[in-house]
């Protein structure tokens, strides 16, 4: 696509409730990277992608945390048993190797 | 460890005003460095990069910044601010290039008076 698509927009769950969270990069772009951002956090780095594989997901807060990819393309990122403190917008981004990467708009996830 | 400061959280200047917003980096190896901008309730774009090309870097909607290496400095700056750059700014660093995690600061919010 034109751009890096996030779904969905906005997400309210539930504490304890199981979240999936989806990244269309643009096409052809090999990098795919998860950042979290939150007030009085900042962009914080969640994981990234090489293709399918993940040769750094040193920013994974917890277990509860997993992302995959699949088809070198979409990206799910999973939040089991959601938390309050998981409340945050959390951004895609992708790049074909260049320097800099395109940003989503963002997934604004709530947990009441 | 690479790492960016951005010091102050907010900066106001009048619509016309110079615009400079400060970045410094560690890093102990040649960074690439980057500023971003966001609107409200939406991503992050990409205004300008150095990639260890000319050191004065020009970006797009009149921005440019100069890659200082002895004052570790990154510093944005716009000779006539306008209501419409009124957003969040980000500076940030990565080591290896594109495909390498980006460093973000916190990020500086500018408004522009009237």
């Amino acid at each position: 696509g034109a751009g890096v698509s996030q779904s969905p927009s906005n997400k309210v769950t539930e504490k304890g409730k199981d979240v999936e969270l989806r990244c269309d990069p643009i096409s052809g772009h090999t990098a795919l990277y998860w950042y979290r951002q939150s007030l009085g956090q900042g962009l914080e780095f969640l994981i990234y992608f090489q293709g399918n594989s993940a040769p750094d997901k040193s920013g994974l807060p917890s277990d509860r945390f997993s992302a995959e990819r699949t088809g070198g393309s979409v990206s799910t990122l999973t939040i089991q048993r959601t938390q309050q403190e998981d409340s945050a917008v959390y951004l895609c981004a992708s790049s074909s190797g260049g320097h800099g990467y395109t940003f989503g708009s963002g997934t604004r996830l709530t947990v009441v | 460890a690479q790492s960016v400061t951005q010091l102050g959280s907010h900066v106001s200047v009048s619509e016309g005003a110079l615009v400079l917003l400060r970045c410094n980096y560690s890093s102990s190896v040649p960074p690439y460095l980057f500023w971003y901008v966001q609107y409200p309730n939406q991503g992050l774009q990409l205004l300008l990069k150095y990639t260890s090309a000319a050191t004065l870097v020009k970006g797009i909607n009149g921005f440019e910044a100069e890659f200082k290496k002895s004052e570790t400095s990154f510093h944005l700056t716009k000779p006539s601010a306008h209501m419409s750059d009124a957003a969040e700014y980000f500076c940030a660093v990565s080591y290896t290039g594109a495909n390498s995690k980006l460093t973000f600061g916190k990020g500086i919010t500018l408004s522009v008076r009237p």
